[in-house]
């Protein structure tokens, strides 16, 4: 069973580009959790979703930001006009259904 | 609680010796807490969980202390390696919700 898979691992943006961030969750799971992590710091959770739908994104910006996760396909999180503070590692975790999360490798965002 | 932007607090144990590291959470209702281990370039990986109606529970050369009356929580680790070197992240669940929030974090150094 291959583990939480995350593409790319490294994305580089110029200002105003938009990014595009993949997460396939584990076989079986149909919880995703999206986080973002600066540099020395923990993580922050952004989104929460279940399939086709978000439960909870009390974590996202209001702007710019936006993720699914369609009935096919992995979940992305995508972020519009990116701005140079948007440079970080943002990290995926999939759940079968309760407490335990398993995280992917992260991609590390670095807008120019 | 949330994490802030400093400089994560580092601990330098030397190998063979056993390390504990602390953490102290922020919300009451918290029930369900977790020790994550981040290596360099990588996502979080689970070590142990504690529910909240127990304070000792014991994994393989881990163990997690939780007192909920100070709402401390503590990782030991027994005879630590250079392979335990990372950053050490406590996280907390309240009840059904599954947003998990992360503490700032610990560098764990094992000097050879």
């Amino acid at each position: 069973n291959a583990g939480v898979m995350q593409n790319p691992r490294h994305l580089v943006r110029r200002r105003g580009q938009e990014a595009r961030l993949r997460c396939s969750p584990m076989k079986g799971h149909s919880h995703v959790y999206w986080y973002r992590q600066l540099p020395e710091e923990g993580l922050k959770f952004m989104v929460y979703l279940q399939k086709e739908n978000i439960i909870d994104e009390s974590g996202m910006p209001k702007e710019r930001f936006s993720a699914e996760f369609p009935k096919e396909g992995p979940s992305i999180l995508r972020i519009q006009q990116v701005v140079r503070g948007d440079s970080a590692a943002y990290f995926c975790a999939s759940s079968p259904k309760g407490d335990e999360q398993f995280f992917g490798p992260g991609t590390r965002l670095t807008v120019l | 609680g949330e994490s802030v932007g400093l400089h994560l607090p580092t601990l330098s144990v030397q190998e063979g010796d056993n390390s504990i590291i602390n953490c102290a959470y922020s919300n009451s209702a918290s029930d369900y807490f977790i020790w994550y281990k981040q290596e360099s370039g990588k996502g979080p990986q689970f070590i142990i969980d504690i529910r909240s109606n127990m304070d000792k529970r014991q994994g393989q050369r881990v163990t997690v202390l939780l007192n909920k009356t100070v709402k401390h929580l503590s990782l030991q680790i027994a005879a630590t390696q250079p392979g335990d070197s990372a950053v050490y992240f406590c996280a907390e669940k309240a009840g059904g919700y599954q947003k998990v929030t992360f503490g700032t974090g610990t560098k764990l150094q094992v000097i050879p």
